[in-house]
């Protein structure tokens, strides 16, 4: 089943402490990006990466870190987390091939940081 | 830069009722538009996409026609079911915004909840 996984589906944690939340995707896909979902925002795109060892920053990269080592995964990175990013967060995956390709969205992470 | 705005609700219908959700966007470049839909404590789902204008997507009984001219992608189903209960999201993706960023930028989302 073509799909994209995120993992942990929830974390509550603390101000300072390091956290990762894994993607991966079984698609073969080469564009992977990761949004936030706030209240009243909508859904913000954090980073983004086009393939392996090519990422970039999206609209709100302050505080994250990424990497794409691989093409299947797709790591999204909080060094030292503050409460502002708690919100709920989506991994998603399409072919690089124009716009109009639709994106496949993972079921989210809720990340709680107190 | 760009934009989406969606009536963001909530939108409360009876089952079989007539659904109409409003979209308009605002792009420097020609985008695809799409809607997402998000169930419950689940992710967005593709619910259709055009590409060029006067493209109709279609998918689940729900359709909406890329209207260049009006800048607008309304959803709409002609019958709704209880099972179409979930939040919408409008949504573009411009080709020409930057390159090699397929960023979609969301409207802010709208409720449908459906009652028997």
């Amino acid at each position: 089943e073509a799909q994209v996984t995120q993992n942990p589906r929830y974390l509550i944690t603390v101000t300072g402490k390091k956290l990762t939340v894994t993607c991966s995707q079984n698609m073969n896909h080469e564009y992977m990006s990761w949004y936030r979902q706030d209240p009243g925002l909508g859904l913000r795109q954090i980073y983004y990466s086009m393939n392996v060892e090519v990422t970039d920053k999206g609209d709100v990269p302050e505080g994250y870190k990424v990497s794409r080592k691989e093409k299947r995964n797709f790591p999204l990175i909080l060094e030292s987390p503050s409460p502002n990013q708690t919100s709920l967060y989506f991994c998603a995956s399409s072919l690089a091939r124009g716009s109009g390709q639709p994106q496949h969205f993972g079921d989210g992470t809720r990340l709680s940081i107190l | 830069g760009n934009s989406v705005t969606q009536m963001e609700g909530p939108v409360t219908l009876s089952e079989e009722a007539f659904l109409t959700i409003n979209c308009t966007y605002t792009a420097t470049g020609y985008p695809s538009l799409f809607w997402y839909v998000q169930y419950p404590g689940e992710g967005l789902q593709l619910l259709l996409k055009a590409t060029k204008a006067d493209d109709k997507g279609s998918n689940k009984g729900f359709e909406a026609t890329y209207r260049k001219e009006t800048t607008s992608f309304h959803l709409e189903k002609g019958s709704v079911q209880v099972s179409d209960s979930a939040v919408y999201f409008c949504a573009l993706s411009d080709r020409w915004s930057g390159g090699s960023n397929y960023k979609l930028t969301f409207g802010k989302g709208t409720l449908l909840t459906v009652n028997p």
